[in-house]
């Protein structure tokens, strides 16, 4: 089955830590996207790529980085730079619709607390 | 900045009721409008959008409607049933583009 896998799903770091959360796709999406989501508020855009070796910050990208070193990877640093970490971390890739609209695909979220 | 606006916060309806979730957008050149589902412990999943070229798209008991004059955008639901129990999201914006704008979401409760 195609999809996106992101691990761990449950993860518990220290301040002062770096963390790194995995994303894969199997998709063969050229675009991935890294979003947060705390309670009561929607998805925040941390960084996004569109293509291998290239990646652009998003609304809230301070305190973390990303790679894009393969289309099916698309890894996410938490820093201890990130003044409140503690949070559920989404993945996606896009596709392009008939519609031409670039539609989100998510994986199940990995949740960071620290503790 | 873009944003996009979500009402009510939660919605708690009866079994076959029907709920209705309401969206603004301010950026007007927004014009793809996704709304997603999620289930605990999961990710949002798209379950309708409509482009900005229709005013309603249904898909059985689903459907949405846009006012580009008013930016604004809904969802209705019918006959609701217990599974569909969840946080939507409602979405805004650009074909072709890279940024999409999610509103702060609903917590839908169907009681049986």
């Amino acid at each position: 089955d195609g999809g996106i896998t992101q691990s761990p799903k449950y993860l518990f770091r220290k301040e002062g830590q770096n963390v790194t959360l995995s994303c894969e796709q199997n998709l063969n999406h050229d675009a991935m996207y890294w979003y947060r989501q705390d309670p009561g508020q929607g998805l925040r855009l941390i960084y996004y790529s569109q293509i291998v070796n290239d990646f652009q910050k998003g609304d809230i990208a301070e305190g973390y980085s990303v790679s894009r070193e393969k289309k099916e990877s698309f890894p996410l640093t938490v820093t201890s730079a990130q003044k409140n970490p503690t949070a559920f971390y989404l993945c996606a890739s896009t596709f392009v619709a008939s519609s031409g609209a670039n539609v989100l695909t998510f994986g199940a979220g990995s949740r960071l607390t620290v503790l | 900045g873009e944003n996009v606006e979500q009402h009510p916060s939660t919605l708690s309806v009866q079994e076959g009721d029907s709920a209705v979730i309401k969206c603004t957008y301010s950026d007007s050149a927004s014009n793809y409008f996704p709304w997603y589902k999620q289930e605990l412990g999961k990710g949002p999943q798209l379950i309708i959008d409509i482009r900005s070229n229709v005013g309603e798209k249904k898909d059985q008991r689903i459907a949405v409607t846009l006012n580009k004059t008013a930016k604004h955008f809904s969802l209705h639901i019918t006959e609701t049933q217990p599974e569909d129990s969840a946080v939507y999201f409602c979405a805004a914006s650009r074909v072709g583009g890279f940024k999409t704008i999610f509103g702060a979401g609903t917590r839908l409760f169907v009681k049986a």
